[in-house]
């Protein structure tokens, strides 16, 4: 069983509309979760982290988490052509591990 | 302040061959890691440096060994590179084992 899942998309919005991007782990005990973009051929690039359970919001970026139901989402508002990208889900544990990991991602698409 | 930087970009092995590649970071970060892509698998820890001085194994270290020369330097080397190594490299930064990480443009290496 993975330990972060994504489902891999692609996932289709129109311009302006709300994309929603969901992330499940298994770790009950993990502590911190990130998102971030890659756009093809480069390399990750760090958008949202969130600690503690609730909305994180910054710009047209909310992250989301619930521990209970063991799920962290990203919304992007206003979705614009350049969010065209994959999105990575990364879970930490608590344990002494420095071990981050991540979700294949889930590759968005912004139909102008 | 160039954050993270990889050299080779890009680089094509035969098999048996040996290389190593460079990662420097000068965000004055405490730990670094080197991971591996590949497509379907998300991305993979092969090692990583929690501090200076020292190194652990990750997810995937067979067939690699590395090296934290300094606070800001962490190379991986490939003692003799086979197909399945075959990936996209990066190195990552953070500043603490704990905190988010940052990364590098990284490596295309291709092995015949």
């Amino acid at each position: 069983q993975k330990e972060v899942e994504q489902n891999s998309g692609p996932l289709s919005v129109p311009e302006g509309a709300i994309a929603s991007l969901n992330c499940t782990y298994s770790d009950r005990g993990s502590q911190s979760f990130f998102w971030y973009r890659q756009y093809s051929g480069k390399s990750p690039e760090l958008i949202m982290s969130i600690y503690s359970n609730g909305d994180k919001e910054d710009g047209r970026f909310t992250a989301q988490l619930n521990k209970a139901s063991q799920y962290v989402s990203l919304l992007i508002r206003d979705s614009q052509p350049s969010d065209s990208a994959t999105y990575l889900c990364a879970v930490k544990g608590m344990d002494s591990s420095y071990k981050l990991i991540f979700g294949s991602g889930t590759r968005l698409l912004v139909r102008p | 302040n160039a954050g993270v930087t990889q050299t080779p970009k890009f680089q094509v092995l035969k098999t048996g061959q040996s290389m190593t590649l460079q990662c420097a970071q000068d965000m004055n970060h405490n730990s670094m890691y080197w991971y591996r892509q590949d497509p379907g698998m998300g991305l993979r820890l092969i090692y990583y440096s929690a501090s200076e001085g020292t190194t652990d194994k990750g997810e995937v270290p067979n067939g690699y060994n590395v090296s934290r020369l300094n606070k800001r330097e962490f190379s991986l080397r490939l003692e003799s590179a086979a197909p399945s190594q075959t990936s996209v490299y990066f190195c990552a930064s953070s500043v603490t084992a704990y905190n988010e990480q940052f990364f590098g443009p990284g490596t295309r290496l291709t092995v015949l």
